[in-house]
């Protein structure tokens, strides 16, 4: 049972372009978001994150989108850059979860320069 | 100020061995968490510790997998008569209060041969 969805495996954009990363959930418990970026061998790497009382959150060239009717969220990268090049893992939990994180299986961010 | 220390990095164990799991948390935090990543999977919670004591182990396999959070030293997840399948990647986490984000240690790479 995925409760966090990343359906899309892969994604490869332009040096220079917006990258939109998506994220599904199911559980409606979920209440804060967050976004891990992940290099290989090496382990995730927090991003950015929202909780359920906003619908954006931005931090630099990161922006995170949540609808909440339609249980989805969105990272943008803007402008992307070869360095954005990596997996990422969009997770979330529940208020009083003790940061006890449910992970989607990752997207890989490819920027081609 | 360090981060999440874990240790070792890679872990080849034969069939029916023990493998032991080291991971210290960032200075000042009390909250750990494992987590564990098969091959094309996200990560996948496996339990919750404070110091002395097990908050959520309901991501835990049921037998073999033990995990501890001494008052002093490491966090310890140890695996019992490992099989095949164990063979992953173990990432451990902490984080300093309830709800705050998670910061990942680099992970230790489990092969069970």
């Amino acid at each position: 049972d995925q409760q966090v969805k990343q359906n899309s495996p892969s994604l490869s954009v332009q040096e220079g372009r917006i990258s939109i990363l998506n994220c599904d959930y199911t559980n409606s418990m979920f209440d804060y978001f967050l976004w891990y970026k992940k290099y290989p061998a090496e382990g995730p790497t927090f991003l950015i994150s929202i909780s359920s009382i906003k619908d954006k959150n931005e931090d630099g060239r990161f922006t995170v989108f949540l609808n909440k009717s339609a249980k989805h969220l969105s990272l943008h990268i803007v402008p992307s850059q070869p360095g954005d090049s990596a997996v990422y893992f969009c997770a979330a939990s529940t208020t009083g979860a003790n940061s006890k994180l449910t992970f989607g299986k990752g997207i890989t961010l490819s920027v081609r320069p | 100020n360090a981060g999440v220390m874990q240790n070792p990095r890679h872990l080849v164990r034969r069939r029916g061995q023990e493998a032991r799991l080291r991971c210290s948390p960032m200075k000042g935090h009390s909250h750990v968490y494992w987590y564990r990543q098969l091959p094309e999977e996200g990560l996948k919670f496996m339990v919750y510790l404070q110091k002395e004591n097990i908050i959520d182990e309901s991501g835990m396999p049921k037998e073999r997998f033990s995990a501890e959070f001494p008052k002093e030293g490491p966090s310890i997840l140890r695996i019992q008569q490992v099989v095949r399948g164990d063979s992953a990647a173990y990432f451990c986490a902490s984080s300093g209060t309830l709800n705050t984000e998670a910061f990942f240690g680099q992970g230790t790479r489990l092969t069970v041969v």
